[in-house]
């Protein structure tokens, strides 16, 4: 099956500094990506809808200045965290799809703990 | 806009046995899918089955099975002879795939224990 790759897996950053998370389709080409964050023990929440060469498609309530995506290429979506703070420790995942595919496939998931 | 309700935050089933999962969903459209997810503790999100709308057969996964009840709006997912590699968070999930999108709406989940 399709395999959609999560980069870095964990990651710990001082409070105030950027991070980017990777989220790369190993074996397709990936007509949309979705960013997704996950609270401890709660569901998944869909942050941003990301398509190839456009910009992302946010949210209500998602700060768009904050959760910085780009989707430049059909194999490769980033999420950038900027100036992050405790409060944006959490669980992100990212899930890839190509059109008329319907179906949906998920990366592993990056930790990210703000210290 | 379309919601996802998991009315059952935590079940619990002895090894062997059959247990149901409850899942009902709001919706205007006609054409959708619905899918049970499963979330071991690696976070790992797996897909157990998946349901098209226009479809009036009720899918089936080797021990996974759903009871779709479209007019209901009821989507629940049987696990038969429940094992220990079933223990895990099961989310209930909708999506309406208009112009091509894939967007998921994800149910809170249920949280299903297995007992030996």
């Amino acid at each position: 099956g399709a395999v959609v790759s999560q980069h870095p897996s964990w990651v710990i950053c001082k409070s105030g500094t950027s991070v980017k998370i990777e989220c790369r389709s190993l074996d397709f080409q990936a007509t949309t990506m979705f960013w997704y964050r996950q609270f401890p023990k709660q569901s998944l929440m869909l942050m941003a809808t990301s398509n190839e060469g456009s910009k992302a498609t946010y949210e209500q309530g998602v700060e768009k200045d904050k959760f910085l995506i780009n989707h430049a290429s059909l194999t490769l979506s980033t999420l950038t965290v900027t100036s992050a703070h405790p409060e944006d420790s959490s669980f992100y995942i990212c899930s890839a799809t190509f059109h008329g595919r319907n179906t949906i496939y998920f990366g592993e998931g990056s930790w990210l703990t703000v210290v | 806009a379309q919601t996802v309700t998991q009315s059952q935050p935590e079940m619990s089933v002895q090894e062997a046995e059959t247990v149901t999962l409850s899942c009902t969903y709001d919706t205007s459209e006609s054409d959708y899918y619905l899918f049970w997810y499963k979330q071991p503790p690696s976070r790992q999100m797996i897909l157990v089955i998946r349901q098209e709308a226009y479809k009036q057969q009720n899918a089936t996964e080797n021990r996974f099975s759903v009871n779709f009840q479209k007019a209901a709006k009821s989507f629940s997912l049987k696990i038969s002879d429940s094992q220990l590699g079933d223990a895990a968070m099961y989310f209930c999930a909708y999506s309406a795939p208009q112009g091509g999108s894939e967007k998921l709406v994800f149910g809170k989940g249920t949280k299903l224990t297995v007992n030996p």
